[in-house]
């Protein structure tokens, strides 16, 4: 059964940074794009980034192209997103989701994290 | 960027009513469209990917059509587990966008 598992979100202030994780589970890991989706609750998911099966091309969306980096742990089956220079409008739920092996949408979502800027 | 625009905001249909939600693309997607379903508290789930392929295990009441810039989903016969927010998203270009969504509400 794949299953993917957020972890890290909280409370920041702006300015401040947060590390969340993604452990997967039930499938290869390394053989699937990963990526890092957003969602304001009432609005629709945003894609925040996307990092490919070996680590070595990664894609921002232009709101977070400097501030956040996506990385990839294949060894444990773990994705990351590195967030610095938070801001209030970053906050949301965050998602990491699966991208299908045969098209570009996400076929196994996790839970979401929810992360909260605030002064 | 695509900007994809979901209509109506909001559909009140009975259960036994066919639901028509549209997603209009800002230039052609082609036929790289998904569209998902969420219930509160939960994640998306894939319903058609490919405009107009079923994702595993989705029940055959859901329907995709279309290509370009004018998309459709279908549900022929609203069941109760049915009423909840649809999103529809474009993967032709990077990055990937999402619409506003379609809550479909019982009447």
């Amino acid at each position: 059964e794949v299953q993917l598992l957020e972890s890290g979100g909280g409370l920041v202030q702006p300015g401040g940074s947060l590390r969340l994780s993604c452990a997967a589970s039930g499938f290869t890991f390394t053989e699937y794009w990963m990526h890092w989706v957003r969602q304001v609750p009432g609005k629709g998911p945003v894609c925040v980034s996307r990092i490919s099966g070996d680590g070595t091309r990664a894609h921002y969306a232009g709101f977070v192209q400097g501030r956040f980096t996506i990385s990839r742990d294949n060894a444990k089956s773990t994705l990351y997103l590195q967030m610095n220079s938070l801001r209030a409008e970053d906050t949301a739920v965050y998602y990491c989701a699966r991208r299908n092996s045969e098209g570009g949408n996400f076929d196994y979502w996790g839970q979401g994290i929810l992360v909260t800027v605030f002064s | 960027e695509i900007v994809m625009t979901q209509s109506p905001a909001t559909l009140s249909v009975s259960p036994g009513e066919r639901a028509t939600l549209s997603c209009r693309a800002s230039q052609s997607v082609s036929s790289k469209l998904a569209w998902y379903q969420q219930k509160p508290g939960q994640a998306p789930r894939l319903l058609i990917s490919d405009a107009s392929t079923r994702a595993t295990g989705i029940p055959a009441r859901f329907s995709g059509s279309g290509s370009g810039t004018e998309l459709t989903l279908t549900i022929s016969s609203l069941q109760s587990e049915d009423f909840a927010v649809y999103y529809c998203q474009q993967y032709e270009n990077w990055p990937w966008t999402f619409g506003q969504g379609t809550k479909v509400e019982i009447k």
